[in-house]
């Protein structure tokens, strides 16, 4: 158990809805960071949040936004949902700027 | 800009050696990094290596780093059908972004 917590662990909608996934980061980690996981495209980097705020942005669509909360836990945000977004998100933490990333099981999105 | 490259496969025998390479862009990076995937499971650190280290070894696990020409192996000794996974390498510039490579899937045959 790497004491980071996804929710939901799968989930299954309709092209043109939306959805949130949430993270919940190990204890006292204030680094969380969002990956998506394709078949055909390994693991892309999302985004970064540090203690609330965004510190860095990788490949995420205008579709998608994500924030980290003051209690530190954090939601990706996926709309206007396509076929093509049916992906693993994974959510991963780490006490600071540095070390090792502890990461969540995931959510498996699946658009229908 | 940042890039990680790995092979997408490789097979070995119960057994044998396994060596997985990755190459990497960013000659800034603090920390090299192996992660595991295991089917249906989230990404478990393996080992990691600091950019001043050309070698770190924990039990079956061999790093090696040639930071002049930017390339990461990951040897795997007497590797095990249960060391069948989904291996990435990832470089971390600290502070920056953690960037992963496409992952190297090890299949171990009987």
């Amino acid at each position: 158990d790497s004491g980071v917590t996804q929710t939901p662990k799968h989930l299954i909608t309709a092209t043109g809805q939306r959805v949130t996934l949430r993270c919940s980061p190990r204890s006292g980690d204030l680094s969380v960071y969002w990956y998506q996981q394709s078949l055909d495209q390994g693991l892309q980097f999302l985004i970064q949040y540090y203690n609330g705020e965004e510190r860095a942005k990788g490949n995420i669509l205008e579709r998608f936004s994500a924030q980290q909360f003051p209690d530190l836990h954090s939601e990706l945000n996926l709309s206007s949902l396509e076929l093509g977004d049916s992906a693993l998100y994974f959510c991963a933490s780490r006490s600071g700027l540095g070390g090792e990333l502890f990461f969540g099981e995931g959510s498996r999105l699946t658009v229908l | 800009g940042e890039d990680v490259e790995q092979s997408l496969f490789l097979s070995v025998r119960e057994g044998d050696s396994s060596v997985i390479n990755c190459t990497y862009t960013d000659s800034s990076s603090t920390y090299l990094y192996w992660y595991k995937q295991e089917p249906g499971a989230g990404l478990q650190l393996l080992t990691y290596i600091f950019s001043n280290m050309d070698m770190k070894q924990d039990q079956r696990l061999t790093v090696l780093l040639n930071k002049k020409d930017k390339h990461l192996s990951l040897r795997i000794a007497d590797t095990q059908t249960g060391d069948s996974a989904i291996y990435f390498c990832a470089e971390d510039n600290y502070g920056q972004n953690f960037v992963f490579g496409p992952g190297t899937r090890l299949s171990v045959l009987p």
